[in-house]
């Protein structure tokens, strides 16, 4: 089976650098993606690590280290509008599809 | 292009009641994927199409839930009778085929069963 682990609640203020980690634990590991999720809106893909190192999408990155079942997703020049809930999502080696962790609730303060 | 779209986008039903919920995903896409998100959890797969055929459908509850897409094109799932820890927001999503792992959700359909 899968498991994975965020924070539940991560706070930063406008302009800083936050860090959300992930750790997991699978039977069998093909790939981590991150999405975004706004409060009543529909989970957005941000971005995929398939193997290990940085991956960069503009202000996002993402890591990873298959070697520790660990990744994290890097947020940088913060705004408001990055306020919402982000998940890391492993790829379930029996049916392709992605096995999601409970998020973390990002706020961005002022 | 036109993204995923669900509909009703809210439903309440009391409890024991049936529902349905159609899902029609991005033109071209091969995967279809519903998921149930319980408030403050992550999404939960229920079931994943490819094309008409079910690739995955271990999390689904069959003796209450059910699920096709006859065309490979839309999709409805049916709750029947639906309980009270049911209440949810169902998502569907798609993707370009079997091994991308990008996936486009809808809006969702939030469920609220009394």
């Amino acid at each position: 089976g899968q498991s994975l682990e965020q924070p539940s609640e991560v706070t930063a203020v406008e302009g800083a650098i936050v860090q959300i980690n992930c750790t997991y634990q699978t039977s069998g590991f093909y790939g981590l993606s991150w999405y975004q999720q706004h409060d009543g809106g529909a989970p957005t893909f941000l971005s995929y690590n398939g193997l290990d190192g940085l991956e960069e999408t503009g202000r996002f990155s993402s890591f990873l280290s298959r070697s520790d079942s660990y990744g994290y997703l890097l947020l940088q020049e913060l705004q408001m509008k990055d306020s919402a809930s982000y998940f890391c999502a492993v790829r379930d080696p029996r049916g392709q599809n992605f096995v999601f962790g409970p998020g973390t609730r990002l706020s961005v303060l002022p | 292009e036109a993204g995923v779209a669900q509909s009703p986008r809210y439903k309440i039903i009391e409890k024991r009641q049936s529902v349905a919920f159609w899902c029609n995903p991005i033109s071209g896409h091969a995967t279809l994927y519903w998921y149930q998100q319980i408030l403050g959890q992550g999404p939960k797969l229920l079931i994943q199409f490819q094309n008409n055929g079910v690739v995955d459908d271990s999390q689904l509850p069959k003796d209450r839930f059910s699920a096709e897409r006859l065309k490979g094109v839309d999709s409805t799932l049916k709750i029947q009778p639906a309980k009270l820890e049911d209440s949810a927001v169902y998502l569907c999503a798609s993707s370009t085929g079997h091994g991308s792992y990008e996936q486009y959700f809808g809006p969702g359909t939030r469920l609220t069963v009394t």
